[in-house]
């Protein structure tokens, strides 16, 4: 079965500092995959998707994310964190067999200190 | 466009109440899914309706939970008895399928919290 995971609950950043938040991914084949966005007390925001086109994906608010084959990786990175960057993130794949589906990461919460 | 609505946005109600959650998918998409968010067990999809018809229930937990479609702008998630254990947020998304299951993005509704006393 599919399964991604999320390495570090928790990420604490300086404002201005860059962002890395890491993806692994458990699949023979090359998924789907999604980074998602999540604000305190709201539903979840999509910042970006891999669907087999370029490898280096980029999103909203400068998030970009690398898709690498021989690492089954998938980080999320952004070059200089805002406080409104502050919210819950998740890693999501889709199995290319039933696309609909979205098994996602443990979430990671990014902490922005001014 | 409003997004997705869901109602109510907390509810809380006493262990073996029948408790209904609502949903109003975006106007024009053909899939529904609906989530379940709890910390020890994360975000897990429930079931997921293509074209009002119910295509994968994998996720529902037990037979005390049921949802149905009635129609493209309406979606229920009933629990019943409810218990502790079900508290949770349940998240309500849609989205625009192709014939040929492509990918595309699904929108998330804010939520309902779900307290079971």
């Amino acid at each position: 079965a599919q399964s991604v995971t999320q390495l570090g609950s928790h990420v604490s950043v300086s404002e201005g500092a860059l962002v890395l938040l890491r993806c692994n991914y458990s699949s023979s084949v090359p998924p789907y995959l999604f980074w998602y966005v999540q604000y305190p007390n709201q539903g979840l925001q999509l910042l970006l998707k891999y669907t087999s086109a370029a490898t280096l994906v980029k999103g909203i608010n400068d998030f970009e994310a690398e898709f690498k084959k021989s690492e089954t990786s998938f980080h999320l990175t952004k070059p200089s964190a805002h406080m409104s960057d502050a919210a819950e993130y998740f890693c999501a794949v889709s199995p290319m067999d039933s696309s609909y589906k979205l098994i996602f990461g443990s979430g990671t919460r990014l902490l922005v200190r001014p | 466009d409003a997004g997705v609505i869901q109602s109510p946005r907390h509810e809380v109600t006493e262990m073996g109440q029948e408790v209904t959650l609502r949903c109003k998918p975006i106007s024009g998409h053909n899939s529904l899914f609906w989530y379940r968010q709890t910390m020890m067990r994360g975000l897990e999809l429930l079931i997921y309706f293509n074209n009002n018809v119910p295509i994968d229930d994998s996720g529902m937990p037990e037979d005390r939970f049921s949802a149905k479609m009635p129609n493209a702008s309406f979606s229920t998630l009933k629990i019943q008895p409810s218990e502790p254990r079900d508290s949770a947020v349940y998240f309500c998304a849609s989205s625009l399928v192709g014939e040929t299951g492509g990918v595309d993005e699904q929108y998330f509704g804010p939520g309902t919290r779900l307290t079971v006393t």
